[in-house]
């Protein structure tokens, strides 16, 4: 059973780094082919992606992004975490992660996903 | 930047066929996935790989893509089946989301 859960802070404060913690269950990023997504979701907008990091410690990051974001994991905690520098009150989202599986032809769909955590920015 | 298209809303009668266009700039030469959201709920994929359902996803679900636009198809829709749908497609290793349709079943 594939489950993921994300953990960190609901509260931060504008130009603080937001760190959040992806623990998953259920499969491994040591396993070829799997990688995890950081997706956020501001309150009544649309879904944006913002990072993925693969089995082989490849790394991508949203273009609007990349400047602000960086991606880590840790295969003996099966996890993954992702910090955001600089924090906005536009920030403000729900944050998810998600299996990213790859096919054999090297495309990506996120088939599990978190609860999501929202993180509220604000002083 | 690559963008994806979706009309904001949807509305169809229970038993009906629900149609949802995704468009995008040669949208065909890529794969694409779809993903509902109910309220409060997290997003749950519903479609992969344009027109593959996962495990557990019901057969009245369909995708199909073809030249700018990718279109989920929902038949004999149900009330259960009211949520946020969202297209998603992969751009120069960016992953890239529509903006999202609201189907109503009514």
């Amino acid at each position: 059973q594939v489950t993921l859960r994300e953990s960190g802070p609901a509260l931060v404060k504008p130009t603080q780094t937001l760190t959040l913690t992806c623990t998953f269950s259920g499969f491994s990023l040591n396993t070829s082919n799997l990688c995890v997504s950081w997706i956020r979701q501001s309150p009544g907008k649309a879904l944006e992606w913002l990072a993925r990091i693969d089995w082989n410690d490849d790394k991508y990051f949203s273009t609007s992004l990349k400047t602000r974001v960086t991606i880590s994991k840790d295969t003996s905690k099966n996890q993954v975490v992702l910090t955001v520098t600089n924090m906005d009150p536009v920030d403000t989202a729900t944050y998810y992660c998600a299996r990213t599986p790859r096919d054999s032809s090297g495309w990506y769909w996120f088939d599990y996903w978190g609860q999501g955590t929202l993180v509220t920015v604000s002083s | 930047s690559y963008e994806l298209t979706q009309p904001p809303s949807v509305s169809v009668s229970p038993g009906q066929t629900a149609t949802i266009p995704c468009s995008g700039n040669k949208l065909g030469d890529k794969y694409a996935s779809w993903y509902l959201q109910k309220p409060g709920q997290s997003p749950v994929l519903v479609i992969y790989l344009d027109s593959q359902r996962p495990s557990g996803i019901p057969e009245r679900f369909s995708g199909s893509n073809s030249g700018n636009t990718a279109t989920l198809t929902i038949s004999g829709t149900q009330a259960t089946d009211e949520a946020d749908y969202y297209c998603q497609a992969w751009d120069r290793s960016t992953a890239i989301f529509g903006g999202g349709t609201r189907l109503t079943v009514l």
